[in-house]
């Protein structure tokens, strides 16, 4: 069955340090992977997409790498900030026509001053 | 632009009773998807309505149901409501990128808890 895996631990780390996130999927041929934030008691919020084809997509200091052939994708958030603080989701919608987009649990990271 | 607004926030129901949620999209936008999100389950899809037809459905009972209007406005319902529904109900208009993928606006959600 189609899997997307994230470390369901919470990620303690300190201001200014790199947190690196990982998304890892089984029996899924992606069209594309998305990063969303989630703060408590709200909807999550697109933050990046990469395509199948794309190898590392940057946006400030986020950064999002897709590897096909390990079915895995990384989320940095560099230079960390305590307002990084959340929960950070991937999502993927395979190449099947009306495939839908599919969440993984997120990981909840935590930024201490 | 005004986001994606879904009423009540809150709502607090008892087993067996229905309940009906709402979602406005994003002007313009004629996509709406609903997800239920519990701590256990993460985020699950429900279904996918365009252009008041459903476009795509999740592994859900028949309990749960939805329809779309015109103004692309969208409405869920649960009936026969159980412990287990208990959770944050999203909804999220889509919209299409220049490079062809398309992205889900969400809404703050419906906290619905059920006794």
């Amino acid at each position: 069955s189609q899997k997307i895996e994230q470390n369901s631990e919470a990620l303690n780390i300190q201001e200014g340090k790199t947190a690196t996130l990982t998304c890892n999927y089984t029996n899924y041929s992606p069209a594309y992977l998305q990063w969303y934030r989630q703060d408590p008691g709200r909807g999550p919020v697109f933050l990046l997409l990469i395509r199948e084809n794309e190898k590392e997509k940057r946006k400030e200091r986020l950064k999002v790498t897709f590897d096909t052939t390990l079915k895995q994708s990384l989320f940095h958030i560099t230079a960390s900030q305590p307002a990084d603080s959340a929960t950070y989701l991937c999502a993927l919608r395979g190449k099947a026509a009306g495939n839908k987009l599919t969440f993984g649990g997120g990981t909840r990271v935590l930024v201490k001053p | 632009k005004a986001g994606v607004t879904q009423t009540p926030r809150y709502l607090i129901k008892t087993r067996g009773q229905q309940v009906t949620l709402s979602c406005s999209p994003i002007s313009g936008h004629r996509s709406v998807s609903w997800y239920q999100q519990t701590p256990g389950q993460g985020l699950q899809f429900l279904f996918e309505y365009f252009s008041e037809t459903q476009r795509n459905k999740g592994n859900f009972p028949g309990r749960f149901s939805g329809r779309q209007f015109s103004n692309s406005r969208s409405e869920m319902n649960v009936s026969t409501l159980e412990l287990g529904d208990s959770a944050l109900y999203l909804c999220a208009s889509k919209r299409r990128l220049p490079e062809g993928a398309d992205t889900q606006y969400f809404g703050p959600g419906t906290r619905l808890t059920v006794l």
